[in-house]
């Protein structure tokens, strides 16, 4: 099975820096991906790590590290805008698993 | 430029009715999904369908059955609805082609489904 673990919220301040972690447990790995969700609307892919190491993205990057099982998403200079729920999520074959979300709260 | 569209997008059911939900992609993708999502928990994985003619049970199949009409459609049905089925449902599809592990999930904008 495929599980994974994030924190439930995190709060931060507009213009800073934020990270969001996520570890994981799964039978066969086949990447890490990150997703965003605003309230009452879709999830939005962000990003995807298949090896370790950090891709970027403008504001934000995302990192991997398969040996701990382990990864974050990192956003810089933060906007009021991003606040949202963002969940990292594993992918077997043709299945994927998410995680049960970050609630980021930007405050001004 | 469509994405996913899913249909209803609100419902309200009685316990023990039925009811279908559609879902379609102009993508040209080859796999797709069903999710639910209820407050405070992330998204579970109902059925999927890999390929046009296969379909394959997630994490929370019971009381839900699934038809890939066709490689643009992908519906779930509730036969007897209840309560616990009162969720957020979406639907994703993805290119699922070799490479599988790097392509995005595109999901719909969701059916909110509420069963008295």
């Amino acid at each position: 099975g495929q599980s994974l673990e994030q924190p439930s919220e995190v709060t931060a301040v507009e213009g800073a820096i934020v990270q969001i972690n996520c570890t994981y447990q799964t039978s066969g790995f086949y990447g890490l991906s990150w997703y965003q969700q605003h309230d009452g609307g879709a999830p939005t892919f962000l990003s995807y790590n298949g090896l370790d190491g950090l891709e970027e993205t403008g504001r934000f990057s995302s990192f991997l590290s398969r040996s701990d099982s382990y990864g974050y998403l990192l956003l810089q200079e933060l906007q009021m805008k991003d606040s949202a729920s963002y969940f990292c999520a594993v992918g077997g074959y043709q299945k994927v698993t998410f995680g049960t979300g970050t609630k980021l709260q930007v405050i001004p | 430029n469509a994405g996913v569209t899913q249909t209803p997008k609100f419902q309200v059911l009685k316990t023990g009715q039925s009811m279908t939900l559609q879902c379609a992609q102009d993508m040209n993708h080859n796999s797709m999904y069903w999710y639910r999502q209820d407050p405070g928990m992330g998204l579970r994985l109902i059925y999927y369908s890999a390929s046009e003619g296969t379909t394959d049970k997630g994490e929370v199949p019971n009381g839900y059955n699934v038809s890939r009409l066709n490689k643009r459609e992908f519906s779930l049905r509730l036969e007897s609805a209840a309560p616990s089925q009162t969720s957020v449902y979406f639907c994703a599809s993805r290119t699922g082609t070799k490479n599988y592990s790097n392509q995005p999930q595109h999901f719909g904008d969701g059916t909110r489904l509420s069963i008295l």
